[in-house]
Order: structure tokens, then sequence, then C-alpha cells
């Protein structure tokens, strides 16, 4: 049973600066989804990321290292609207459950 | 307008009642999927459907059932013997039946209260 690990949080930076966020999972895993979740609302995708690297996306940057089963968010100029639960998921190729972690929750202070 | 809607938002269940969730998508998807989450777990695999006419248990079905006879719809009916129906409840759909590189896409979700 294939694990997702992300520290809860609250993750706190100020406007402006570069939020960091980390997810490692056990077993194999090829794709790795970010999700962002507002309080009350339903996960939407951020990112995706499928190979080996970095894949920037806007403000986004998804960092994924296999071997090491670890995949990173970073949110550049982070803004007061970036405040939300950040969802890691994490799936095989072939059908395979999306594994979600419990999310890290971060705060953006004006 | 494509997308996934689900209805109700809100849904109160009574002791010893089955409640249908319903969840409609109009992407042309074929796998649709429900999902459970409560406060400060992550969202737990409930049921999933690959092709219409097909279904699959996740990790947590005990205490629910759904059908999928139409590739636009999945409802969900949360039984009485689901001793723990509180929750937020997720409905997703992904292209080509999840295989592959494929993004699955959430509804806005249903929160369920027990009176």
């Amino acid at each position: 049973q294939k694990e997702v690990e992300q520290n809860s949080g609250p993750l706190s930076v100020p406007e402006g600066a570069i939020a960091s966020l980390n997810c490692t999972y056990s077993d194999r895993g090829s794709q790795s989804f970010w999700y962002r979740q507002y309080s009350g609302k339903s996960p939407e995708l951020i990112m995706s990321i499928y190979s080996n690297g970095d894949k920037e996306d806007g403000r986004f940057t998804a960092q994924l290292n296999k071997a090491s089963q670890y995949v990173s968010l970073l949110i550049r100029d982070s803004q007061p609207s970036d405040s939300a639960t950040y969802l890691c998921a994490v799936k095989d190729t072939g059908f395979q459950k999306l594994v979600f972690g419990t999310g890290t929750r971060l705060l953006v202070s004006p | 307008d494509g997308g996934i809607t689900q209805s109700p938002k809100y849904l109160f269940r009574k002791e010893g009642q089955n409640v249908t969730l319903s969840c409609e998508q109009n992407l042309n998807h074929d796998a649709m999927y429900w999902y459970r989450q409560d406060p400060g777990q992550g969202l737990r695999l409930i049921y999933y459907s690959q092709i219409v006419n097909d279904f699959q248990k996740g990790d947590i079905a005990e205490g629910y059932s759904v059908s999928r006879e139409k590739k636009e719809s999945f409802p969900l009916t949360v039984t009485s013997a689901q001793k723990n129906p509180t929750a937020f409840y997720l409905c997703a759909s992904s292209p080509r039946g999840g295989a592959g590189q494929e993004t699955q896409y959430f509804g806005p979700g249903t929160r369920l209260l027990v009176l």
C-alpha cells in the first residue's frame, strides 16, 4: 500500500516570498500531482509531473526525484490568495489508484 | 459549460436511512471516482469505474454502493451500514480510464451530515 507523506503545517510565509512544499512517498510511483484546496471547496489541479526534474508553470515549479521518492512544489512571489491546503498525490503508470497525502496548509501573510 | 456537477451541496441523513449522492459529468470522460475526505485526512477512494456498467471497490467501500448505467453519471448511495458517514464526498473523473498519464478532475463536493 503506497503512502504519501506531507507536513501538515501550517507553513507561514510573507507575501512575495517563496513557499516550498514537500512530499515523500513509499513504494514505486511514476506520476505526481499537486492539487490546491481552499477551505470548504474541492481540490483543483495545480501541476502534474511525470519525469524526473523540474516543471515550471507560471509562479509554480514542481520537482520530482523518483529515485528518492520525493516531489516538491515551489510557489514564487507568494500571494495571500495562495493561502490554502496543498495536496500531493502519486500514482503508477497503468491503472493504479491515486494516493493522496493529508495536505500541507499554507498561510501567506500580507 | 463542461464540468462535473454534484448534488446536493449539503445532505442530511437520519439514522437507518439510505441516501444517494449525485455525480454527473459532461466531459466525455471514461473513468469516474468517489472519494471521502475527513478533517485532517487525505482523500480516500470509495469506488471507481473505468467504463460503463463496470465498477470496482476502493479502499473504504463498506457501507457504500454505486452504479454506472450511463457514461456521464456515477451516483453513490450511502447505506445504513455506513456507521460514520459524516464527511465531504468528492466525485472525480478522468479521460481514458485512469491508465497512463492522466489527471483526475474533481466536482464541487457534497457535505453529508448525520442528524
